[in-house]
């Protein structure tokens, strides 16, 4: 068990640019959930996945956000057209079971950097 | 999820206990009480959880009031290593996890 993996670590990228990220949970976690987190505030949600199923996603997950986890494993988020605001960790987290109140494994996030 | 309140900051020095509070006046009969803190440059880590009765871990303690409006995690010895934000979150159902901005403690030596 190596813990949740996140890749890449740090991104910087210009504005109007698309970014994907990707994460790999703890092996056979079925809930996989993406955070973003701007400096000196709290992790907020964004959105998660039971399986291959994506169940709740934020307000705060605009159209040019989307997130993937095709054969429920790995996930992906992609960020399209870039813009300042969107530079923050981006955190994941998975979780063993499918009771609301398991416990969540964070991975060390991909720290995006938006010129 | 229904909202909690911490301090700011706290200090504490090392191999000294530390307590920890959080406020959570409205909390409903289905909250779990959760903490997680997250050290520099990491992502959150799950430190212990209860509802009504106080819980020990190998990490730390919770001690839950009797109307569960206040709860205290308890570090029995701080660490420096034990120096991170510190976010007591209310959980029912929902599986999201929502911080507020937490309790940045700091552990001198």
């Amino acid at each position: 068990d190596t813990g949740v993996s996140q890749n890449p670590r740090h991104k910087i990228t210009k504005r109007g640019q698309n970014v994907t990220f990707r994460c790999d949970p703890i092996s056979e976690h079925n809930r996989l959930y993406w955070y973003r987190q701007t400096l000196g505030q709290g992790p907020e949600f964004l959105t998660y996945f039971q399986n291959e199923a994506q169940l709740e996603k934020s307000r705060l997950l605009s159209d040019r956000f989307s997130a993937e986890r095709p054969k429920g494993s790995f996930s992906t988020l992609e960020i399209q057209r870039t813009e300042q605001g969107d530079s923050a960790m981006y955190l994941c987290a998975s979780s063993p079971g499918t009771r609301g109140t398991d416990t969540q494994y964070f991975g060390p996030g991909t720290r995006l950097t938006v010129l | 999820d229904a909202k909690t309140t911490q301090p700011n900051s706290m200090e504490s020095n090392e191999e000294e206990p530390v307590h920890l509070p959080c406020n959570h006046s409205t909390i409903s009969g289905t909250d779990y009480i959760h903490w997680y803190r997250q050290l520099p440059s990491q992502g959150p880590e799950y430190v212990i959880h209860g509802l009504t009765s106080n819980v020990n871990n190998r990490m730390a303690s919770l001690a839950i009031a009797e109307d569960r409006k206040s709860s205290t995690l308890i570090l029995h010895r701080a660490t420096l290593r034990d120096a991170a934000v510190y976010y007591c979150i209310l959980r029912t159902s929902g599986s999201r996890l929502t911080f507020g901005e937490g309790t940045q403690l700091t552990v001198n030596p």
